[in-house]
This record gives C-alpha cells, structure tokens and sequence, in this order.
C-alpha cells in the first residue's frame, strides 16, 4: 500500500462538538483530497489541496474546513458536528506528474455523530 | 463544473457472462477518465485509466467523446470480480499531466453469481 494513513480510523462523536481527522502521506504528492462515502451518494468530494496553504471546495464543502500547513499533512475539520455528517471518510493523494495521476487511498475514517 | 454519472446502484451478473458498467461524464474541458475498484475489506484502487488504454483483470474502457462514455466492460465476469466500481474524471494537461479535481460517480455494486 502506497504511505497513506488516516487517523483516527473509528470516531464517535456528540452533535456541536468539533472534530478533526487527519490524512498523513510519505508519497510527496502534490494533491490531496477528502472524500466522505454514503450509500446511494458513491464518494462525494469535500475539499481538496493542490499545494501547501492552496485548498478549494468540492461539492459537499458546507460545515467542513481544511488545511495544510505541509505537503505531508492534511486536515479535515468538522467545526460543529451534526448528525448528517455520520459518513466513512476517505482521503487520497496524486502525483502531478505526467502519467502519473493514479489516486492512492486511505483506509478510511467512520464517524459516527450522535 | 464536471460531473460523473453511473446509472446502475446494483448490477448482477452469472459466472461467464459478459458485463457493462456504464459511466458518463460533463467537462468542458480535455478529460481524463479512470476506473476505480473497491474490493470488501480493502481500499479503494485504481483499476485503470484512458490513456493507458490497457487491459486490467480482463476490463476494458473505451473513452467515447461524441458519447461523453467511458463504459467498463469485460466478456467474462468471475466471481473475483463482484467489488464496488467507481468511475472518476479530471481535466488533462499538457504532456499527461493531470490537473485539479477528482471527481467520482455514484458506483455501481457488481455481484457475480457462480
């Protein structure tokens, strides 16, 4: 498996308290995105990261924050956790380099907001 | 915008049989089209993309832009073979860089019966 690893791996959480879920890559790649997962919805895009301090909104961005403060790193914050946010996240990483724009994933985070 | 659309949630099919899964793509944009498969219990991968124009397990993809398609097919389906499949697009640079948003379909289920 490509050096990607998600933490944590299984959250339970209360509605309104914040949460962070972190995405760690030993790849150097320069794009990284966050995915959440639900059944009928396939993966659905909530931010993504082009570079250090460069982000952008997916479709599904609203009460969802990122950053990436180092090619390393990115981070996925939930600043006030509702219930419609229970979902499995995925974060991937890709190269920018010519021919090499395969996706590389997580394992996945399940979060459960009660 | 850029959108991906797999019209079938669930598709069944017998050992031996010959299977399709469908996609079809939005992008103003040169695109660049992939094929991504989720087996149980394991992460999400890349099963193959356009450009490469190779043969993965059997699979084929043939990118039709009058047709805005990139329908996955295999004249033999396995029992090895029942996963989640997700189709995915990003625009496509200069040289076979690939550039910006991943965006995904829904997926489609694929279930072989022996």
């Amino acid at each position: 498996d490509a050096g990607i690893t998600q933490s944590p791996r299984h959250k339970v959480t209360e509605t309104g308290t914040p949460v962070t879920l972190r995405c760690h890559q030993t790849e150097n790649h320069r794009y990284m995105y966050w995915y959440r997962q639900d059944p009928g919805h396939g993966l659905r895009l909530i931010h993504y990261s082009y570079g250090v301090k460069d982000t952008d909104k997916g479709e599904v961005s609203d009460g969802y924050s990122v950053s990436r403060s180092k090619t390393e790193d990115f981070l996925l914050t939930l600043e006030s956790a509702t219930s419609s946010q229970t979902s499995v996240y995925f974060c991937a990483t890709r190269g920018a380099g010519a021919w090499n724009t395969e996706a590389f994933f997580g394992q996945g985070t399940r979060l459960t907001v009660v | 915008a850029q959108r991906v659309t797999q019209p079938e949630k669930l598709l069944s099919v017998f050992k031996g049989a010959p299977v399709e899964l469908k996609c079809n793509y939005s992008y103003s944009g040169s695109p660049e089209l992939f094929w991504y498969v989720q087996y149980s219990r394991q992460r999400l991968q890349l099963l193959l993309r356009h450009i490469s124009r190779e043969s993965i397990k059997g699979f084929t993809a043939d990118l039709n832009k009058g047709e805005t398609s990139f329908h996955l097919k295999k004249p033999f389906a396995q029992e090895e073979d029942s996963a989640m499949y997700y189709c995915a697009l990003s625009g496509l640079g200069a040289g076979g860089t690939s550039y910006g948003k991943l965006t995904f379909g829904q997926g489609t289920i694929l279930t072989v019966h022996p």
